[in-house]
């Protein structure tokens, strides 16, 4: 797991904070992921970097703000959360190249998120 | 578009016996087909990957896949199970046309003594 980690591994937080989640890949990747995985429903894409630009936001609201500062560090910013938002958030990396060749996507060990 | 079904929601077997995990895809472009493994508490680790190459596909911890075209099938086998396999896997699918997966709902492996 040294390839992709996030930080905090575990997180408490209630509906009125805000606070962050962070991923760094050490791959020298040039493509970043947030998933979010909820109990009993496949993997749900959240957001894509790619080459520090975001090419994916998929329909996620808006109190989840990510932010990819270089191509290794990668962050999830939250804030007024809802229960229901309660998950583990993986981060992933890969290398895409050119014409779209999509390359296999490193996990790292997630985040458990409790929104109380 | 693309999309994955995982035939098996739960898999029991029993440790030193054969394992099987199911996974029928669809694809509009040729596929990246892959399996990953989930410990509990775990993120996600890769086992194997087929990318047109060979179509038995050889993993890590003893797993292969063979990837059959025209039964649109990709199933994950182990000859003899160990304790160390129970965890939940999931069988994952890239068009390779954007960097798109779409992952199957998981199949919960447990080994029994």
């Amino acid at each position: 797991e040294t390839g992709v980690t996030q930080t905090p591994r575990h997180l408490v937080m209630g509906m009125t904070n805000k606070k962050s989640l962070k991923c760094e890949q050490h791959l020298g990747h040039n493509a970043m992921y947030w998933y979010k995985q909820s109990a009993k429903k496949p993997l749900e894409l959240m957001f894509v970097y790619n080459f520090k630009e975001q090419t994916e936001n998929n329909s996620v609201p808006s109190r989840f703000s990510p932010e990819c500062p270089n191509s290794s560090h990668l962050f999830l910013h939250l804030h007024t959360l809802q229960p229901e938002d309660s998950a583990l958030y993986l981060c992933a990396s890969s290398q895409e190249r050119s014409g779209g060749f999509t390359d296999t996507q490193y996990f790292g060990p997630g985040t458990r998120l409790t929104v109380l | 578009a693309q999309s994955v079904t995982q035939l098996d929601s739960h898999v029991s077997v029993s440790e030193g016996t054969p394992v099987l995990l199911r996974c029928n895809y669809s694809s509009s472009y040729s596929p990246s087909l892959f399996w990953y493994v989930q410990h509990p508490n775990k993120g996600l680790q890769l086992l194997l990957k087929y990318t047109s190459a060979a179509t038995l596909v050889k993993g890590i911890n003893g797993f292969e896949a063979e990837f059959k075209k025209s039964e649109t099938s990709f199933h994950l086998t182990k000859p003899s199970a160990h304790m160390s396999d129970a965890a939940e896997y999931f069988c994952v699918v890239s068009d390779r046309a954007d960097y798109k997966l779409s992952f199957g709902a998981g199949t919960t492996v447990t080994v029994r003594a």
